[in-house]
């Protein structure tokens, strides 16, 4: 079956601008993460779904960050005034439940001129 | 909270040789230990998982893992290296709503 997919691949903005990152997680699986990962470093936890909620955002590292999950498959990553900083690899994971095997996207690729 | 100290950044080894890598981890409860390969440009892999029961854990291409408490240690190993496992590694922590990775240890396989 189809695995967790990410769009865009690659994103390409100017500093200041708005940009969603999308997420199409397993179908089936209840659980959604998302993480950041900058160039080095490992995966960093931002924001877990448990159905339609954010059952945990404490990751989130300020208000321009918000995810929504408004049925509880897709999810959308959301990001105001982007800043140089936010350059990274935005991965998504789902599972089919917390502290299950979480499967991960290929990432989005996120470059903030 | 709980978290991941990967040690060593870079590991190289030989084809045939024995892989090490190691992982100590920090948790107020019992947990959940993983680790992950990525290959260059693929999204992350699960290798192996620990959750409760045996302490020895093996997971695909021959690697296997072992959870001792007493040290807060899940170190991954494989006995004979592949030129195809050149990857990242991480090592994961989970507790009830998410999980941490390590900085992860990229392994070379030489020749």
């Amino acid at each position: 079956g189809a695995g967790v997919s990410q769009t865009p691949s690659n994103k390409v903005t100017e500093k200041g601008k708005y940009v969603e990152l999308r997420c199409d997680p397993i179908s089936g699986h209840t659980a959604l993460y998302w993480y950041r990962q900058s160039l080095g470093q490992g995966p960093e936890f931002l924001i877990y779904f448990q159905g339609t909620g954010a059952a945990d955002d404490s990751g989130l590292p300020n208000d321009r960050f918000f995810a929504v999950r408004p049925e509880g498959s897709v999810s959308t990553l959301k990001i105001q005034r982007t800043e140089r900083g936010d350059s990274a690899v935005y991965l998504c994971a789902s599972s089919l439940s917390r502290n299950n095997e979480q499967f991960f996207g290929p990432g989005t690729r996120l470059t903030v001129l | 909270a709980q978290s991941v100290t990967q040690l060593g950044s870079h590991v190289s080894v030989s084809e045939g040789a024995l892989v090490l890598l190691r992982c100590n981890y920090s948790s107020s409860v019992p947990p959940y230990l993983f680790w992950y390969v990525q290959y260059p440009n693929q999204g992350l892999q699960l290798l192996l998982k620990y959750t409760t029961g045996a302490t020895l854990v093996k997971g695909i291409n021959g690697f296997e893992a072992e959870f001792k408490k007493s040290e807060t240690s899940f170190h991954l190993t494989k006995p004979s290296a592949h030129m195809s496992d050149a990857a990242e590694y991480f090592c994961a922590v989970s507790e009830p709503n998410d999980m941490r990775f390590g900085a992860g240890t990229r392994l070379t396989v030489k020749p």
